[in-house]
């Protein structure tokens, strides 16, 4: 059993709807990730927590609103998503600064935006 | 800036093959770390192994080893006699210490092990 646990594990929305993805990590890390993974590009930073604050915010469109109400949960809102939106959702958590260690990964998200 | 190259985007080979996995970082920082991440079809990256900036030992897992080459920022990855369970995306990854943990992924490198 992954440390790390994404949910849903697919999704089908349309480009009116509001939803939002769940991560939730059970390793004491305190530090959470969002990344982006579509077809034929690499893996894309969206966001990074540490310890609750908000530390990275790579230019993501507003349309995705991140959401960390303690160190073991993260969320991310999704609305009026395009269909470029589509794609796979991984969520990652690690021990963060100072000590840096590798990141664990959850399963992912698949999204579709119809 | 930080970047991870892997130059190889799709390798086949047949099985009891040796297949070495190519990836060559940037980075200014003198303190790092870099990382391989296993991609199976289920989509969760697996962690394999984490090499920190200082230390250049070479590390053997089994039928997997890793050459760490500061002098030419390279991080390569030898799987030993392939299996088809070895058919995969392989990520490079690299990381910054103390200014933010943010890792920073190669493209990957499909590997295909026939049987």
């Amino acid at each position: 059993e992954t440390g790390v646990t994404q949910t849903p594990r697919h999704l089908v929305m349309g480009m009116t709807n509001k939803k939002s993805l769940k991560c939730e990590q059970h390793l004491g890390h305190n530090a959470m990730y969002w990344y982006k993974q579509s077809a034929k590009k690499p893996l894309e930073l969206m966001f990074v927590y540490n310890f609750k604050e908000q530390t990275e915010n790579n230019s993501v469109p507003s349309r995705f609103s991140p959401e960390c109400p303690n160190s073991s949960h993260l969320f991310l809102h999704l609305h009026t998503l395009q269909p470029e939106d589509s794609a796979l959702y991984l969520c990652a958590s690690s021990q963060g600064d100072p000590q840096g260690t590798e990141a664990f990964f959850g399963q992912g998200t698949r999204l579709t935006v119809v | 800036a930080q970047k991870v190259t892997q130059a190889q985007t799709e390798i086949s080979v047949v099985e009891k093959e040796d297949v070495t996995l190519d990836c060559v970082y940037e980075t200014r920082d003198t303190t790092y770390y870099l990382f391989w991440y296993k991609q199976p079809p289920s989509g969760e990256l697996v962690f394999l192994i984490r090499r920190n900036s200082f230390d250049e030992q070479n590390e053997i897992s089994g039928r997997y080893s890793w050459n760490f080459q500061k002098s030419t920022s390279s991080f390569n990855f030898t799987i030993t006699a392939s299996q088809v369970v070895d058919s995969a995306v392989y990520f490079c990854a690299l990381s910054r210490v103390n200014y933010g943990q943010n890792f920073v992924f190669g493209p990957g490198t499909r590997l295909s092990v026939l049987p």
